[in-house]
């Protein structure tokens, strides 16, 4: 089955600065890979997500990037707010299609 | 909110009890999951359906049955309580990807604890 690894598991930055969170993922077949963000006590919300035949999406101050050559996948986050802070999952889409394996987590913490 | 409830969102058990976490929806759609959340480890998947009473196995299925006897609700049972099943579950919807996406949406989750 899919094995999806996400690194770093903590990160703080400093108010303004970028953070980026990198996953990696074993099935080829895989083609779709969303994150999502948890903030405390709180349920997991899609934040963005990309498909396999795009290298590169954007929504304001968040992208994702994709190499599926290599496959691994990336959340950059700029200008970092104290409201940033949470936890991030990265996930795959099975090539069965039928279900997410997510990552284990970042916690981000934007330090004022 | 958005279409999805569990029930209860607290629960404290004795071990050996059997319990069970319902999931309903009012989206009508195909798919649905149950994860449970602990630390270290994210989300990690316990069983999914892919329709009425139809449904499969994730990666951490043992100590656990589902059924799902209608497109609305899915349910999940510690057929009897461990401690090592005290966690957050979370139940998630998704759509028929041609038509609404891949995209889950979660539910706000319910928190087990065995004693």
């Amino acid at each position: 089955g899919e094995n999806v690894e996400q690194h770093p598991s903590t990160l703080s930055v400093q108010e303004g600065d970028s953070a980026v969170i990198k996953c990696t993922y074993s099935d080829s077949a895989s083609n779709y890979f969303p994150w999502y963000k948890q903030e405390l006590g709180k349920r997991p919300q899609l934040i963005i997500d990309i498909r396999s035949n795009v290298g590169e999406k954007k929504d304001q101050r968040i992208a994702v990037t994709l190499n599926k050559t290599a496959k691994h996948f990336s959340l950059h986050i700029t200008e970092t707010q104290p409201e940033d802070s949470a936890v991030y999952f990265c996930a795959a889409l099975s090539g069965s299609a039928r279900q997410l394996t997510f990552g284990s987590g970042t916690q981000l913490t934007v330090l004022p | 909110d958005a279409g999805i409830t569990q029930s209860p969102r607290h629960k404290v058990t004795e071990t050996g009890t059997p319990v069970t976490l319902r999931c309903h929806q009012t989206e009508n759609h195909r798919y649905m999951y149950w994860y449970r959340q602990d630390p270290g480890h994210g989300l990690r998947l316990i069983h999914y359906s892919y329709g009425v009473k139809d449904t499969d196995k994730g990666e951490v299925s043992d100590g656990y049955s589902v059924s799902r006897s209608k497109t609305e609700d899915f349910l999940l049972t510690l057929e009897s309580a461990t401690s090592s099943q005290t966690s957050v579950y979370f139940c998630a919807i998704r759509g028929d990807r041609d038509r609404e996406g891949y995209g889950y949406t979660f539910g706000s989750g319910t928190r087990l604890t065995v004693v």
